[in-house]
């Protein structure tokens, strides 16, 4: 049984760029988190998916934005990216509210 | 604004100390979760614990949640250089996770 998968593993991106990133779930799981891990700080909650739909926001900006599909997949937008951008990009699963299980992330470097 | 605050920041010891993590928030959590994580990888779920005074072991490692669910403690006995990681602990918030800043630990052999 697969965990939670993400993709790219690395990323790097230039000041004012977009990027998107990939998310798919574990299996079963129909919800899915966003977090940011900036170096040295726990992850901070960026927004969650459920049905297709943005459930919760956490204190981003717009320039944040995701999406889910119909398989559960989901993904996270950032545009007109800021050094201040560059972290670990975490993806996390569950089903409903119950625990979420975290995908290995998304290593974001904006230069 | 709910925080949770971990403390130690970092902890070195030698292998086959004691030692005890703790998770402190002013705010009550319907559960909290404690993950371990290793450097460029996500966290990984060792326990989720929901009732207040609720304790529970996994092998060498007790979890205790506070009988108000506004606290947590982590303690490792006989530490071994497997469990050097970060440990953050993370109280659940309807559909969220507050996560504290984590506890570096390194365990020297």
């Amino acid at each position: 049984d697969a965990g939670v998968t993400q993709s790219p593993t690395h990323l790097i991106k230039t000041r004012g760029q977009q990027v998107t990133l990939r998310c798919s779930p574990k299996s079963g799981h129909d919800t899915v988190s966003w977090y940011q891990q900036a170096l040295g700080q726990g992850p901070q909650f960026i927004f969650q998916y459920y049905e297709e739909e943005e459930r919760q926001r956490g204190n981003f900006p717009d320039r944040f934005s995701g999406h889910q599909f119909p398989n559960y997949s989901s993904e996270l937008n950032v545009n007109a990216l800021l050094l201040g951008d560059s972290a670990l990009y975490l993806c996390a699963s569950s089903f409903g509210t119950a625990v979420q299980y975290f995908g290995p992330g998304t290593r974001l470097t904006v230069t | 604004t709910q925080l949770l605050e971990q403390s130690p920041q970092f902890l070195s010891i030698q292998e086959g100390e004691n030692l005890t993590v703790y998770c402190n928030s002013s705010s009550v959590f319907s559960s909290l979760q404690w993950y371990r994580q290793e450097p460029g990888e996500g966290p990984v779920l060792l326990v989720t614990v929901v009732t207040g005074g609720e304790v529970k072991k996994l092998k060498r490692l007790t979890f205790q949640f506070g009988d108000a669910r506004k606290d947590s403690s982590l303690h490792i006995t006989a530490a071994q250089p497997g469990d050097t990681g970060l440990y953050l602990c993370a109280g659940a918030n309807g559909n969220k996770l507050v996560f504290g800043a984590g506890t570096i630990l390194r365990v020297k052999s």
